[in-house]
């Protein structure tokens, strides 16, 4: 079946330091990914998206990487600050226009 | 501001008392989606509609119903709440094929 999946639950890094989030998954057909960051009471907020046809996508502070070889995506935030301290989602876009997410990463960010 | 309003934020209601929680997007966006967040569960889509007139059912359609009458409204109605629908709910909204932009959130507790 259809899913998206994460690593590792959670990830504590040092302010100023780079932070990587992992996921993997497993529809080979979707096109387009997704990576949202969940504040504490608040929605999933949209960080950056990349299609299958790319392998890399920079944004302000963030790159996501996709490796269609072996299903894995991944986000890399530079100098993480305290403000990113948050759960962080990726998602795939299937048929349709169904948006699949994976269980999430909490990311903690010691100052 | 483009955006999604759901109301109420907060609600706690007794089993088996009717609610509704309404949701508006002011982005024209043919799609929009329900879906709740459970620890350790993630988030779930209970229901989607592509246009108006035009629902199915997501993963966890149970004990749920939705309308789109209009295409800026997309309400969620509880007909007879249980307390396993005691969960953190999501309205979002999409242009088909794009990524999502969601509501603030609402908590609901059935008690």
């Amino acid at each position: 079946g259809e899913s998206v999946g994460l690593h590792l639950p959670t990830l504590s890094v040092q302010e100023g330091d780079n932070s990587i989030i992992n996921c993997a998954y497993s529809n080979s057909a979707s096109d387009y990914f997704i990576w949202y960051k969940q504040e504490s009471g608040k929605g999933p907020q949209f960080i950056i998206d990349i299609r299958s046809n790319m392998d890399k996508r920079q944004g302000q502070r963030v790159t996501v990487l996709l490796n269609k070889t072996v299903k894995h995506l991944s986000l890399q935030i530079a100098a993480t600050q305290p403000g990113d301290s948050a759960v962080y989602f990726c998602a795939e876009i299937v048929q349709g226009g169904k948006l699949i997410f994976g269980q999430g990463t909490e990311l903690s960010v010691k100052p | 501001e483009a955006q999604v309003t759901q109301n109420p934020r907060y609600l706690i209601t007794v089993t088996g008392k009717k609610l509704t929680v309404t949701c508006s997007q002011n982005m024209n966006h043919e799609y929009m989606s329900w879906y709740r967040q459970d620890p350790g569960l993630g988030l779930r889509q209970i229901y989607y509609s592509m246009n108006v007139e035009v629902t199915d059912k997501g993963d966890v359609p149970e004990g749920y119903k939705v309308s789109r009458k209009e295409k800026r409204n997309f309400p969620l109605i509880l007909e007879s709440p249980s307390p396993n629908q005691t969960s953190l709910y999501f309205c979002a909204s999409s242009f088909i094929g794009s990524g999502y932009t969601f509501g603030s959130g609402t908590r609901l507790t059935v008690v």
